[in-house]
């Protein structure tokens, strides 16, 4: 596609609940990212793939939290449990090659997640 | 911990007046910096980055940004506004050594009354 697309772009959650984020990056990118930005804040690093493989999972906050690229496309970000301190706008990047800070990232438009 | 620090968390301007934004970050070492802008409804984007040579760098749509070492800065600025510039800025670094990850200042809101 002509950039990357996050679905859905608003979720309300109760308490409890488990969701699940959708990532399409840029076709051919090889790196993808994920990104927690809280009200107020800019972006926390979550996690890094380099095509279908997590190497990086640093960032996530929780065991609730759980990644995955199975194909080296798509990502899903889900989210078990839900609580209200995960209420935030979830962000995902991808970028062209492997990852360093000299490769743009590009960024979608992000999933607001607001749990109740 | 590495830190960055956007001072400003809202900025109200009007059209044609200068802009400079600030950032300060915390790192002792060799860092990459970079300013990113979020327009009202639109994605992040890359605004312009620092990596080495000239530390005045200029980005897209008239903005440049000046890194000054000593000071651990790299404001963001523009001579003149436009009521298309309204948007949120953000400030990150990245340390050299630490591959891609970012760490992001909270961003400013900046307001451009036509």
């Amino acid at each position: 596609g002509a950039g990357v697309s996050q679905s859905p772009r608003y979720k309300v959650a109760k308490r409890g609940q488990d969701v699940a984020l959708r990532c399409d990056p840029i076709s051919g990118h090889v790196s993808l990212f994920w990104y927690q930005q809280a009200l107020g804040q800019g972006p926390e690093f979550l996690t890094y793939f380099q095509n279908e493989a997590q190497l990086d999972k640093s960032g996530l906050p929780s065991d609730r939290f759980f990644a995955e690229r199975p194909e080296g496309s798509v990502s899903t970000l889900k989210i078990q449990r839900t609580q209200q301190e995960d209420s935030a706008v979830y962000l995902c990047a991808s970028s062209l090659h492997l990852a360093t800070a000299y490769n743009e990232q590009f960024f979608g438009p992000g999933t607001r997640l607001t749990v109740l | 911990a590495q830190s960055v620090s956007q001072h400003n968390h809202h900025v109200i301007l009007s059209e044609a007046a200068s802009l400079e934004l600030g950032c300060n970050y915390s790192y002792g070492g060799t860092v990459n910096l970079f300013w990113y802008v979020q327009y009202p409804g639109q994605h992040l984007q890359l605004l312009l980055k620092y990596f080495s040579g000239d530390p005045l760098v200029k980005g897209i749509k008239g903005f440049e940004a000046e890194f000054i070492k000593s000071k651990f800065s790299f404001n963001l600025r523009k001579p003149s506004v436009q009521w298309s510039d309204t948007a949120e800025y953000f400030c990150a670094v990245n340390a050299r050594g630490s591959n891609y990850q970012l760490i992001w200042g909270a961003g400013t809101k900046l307001i451009i009354k036509p």
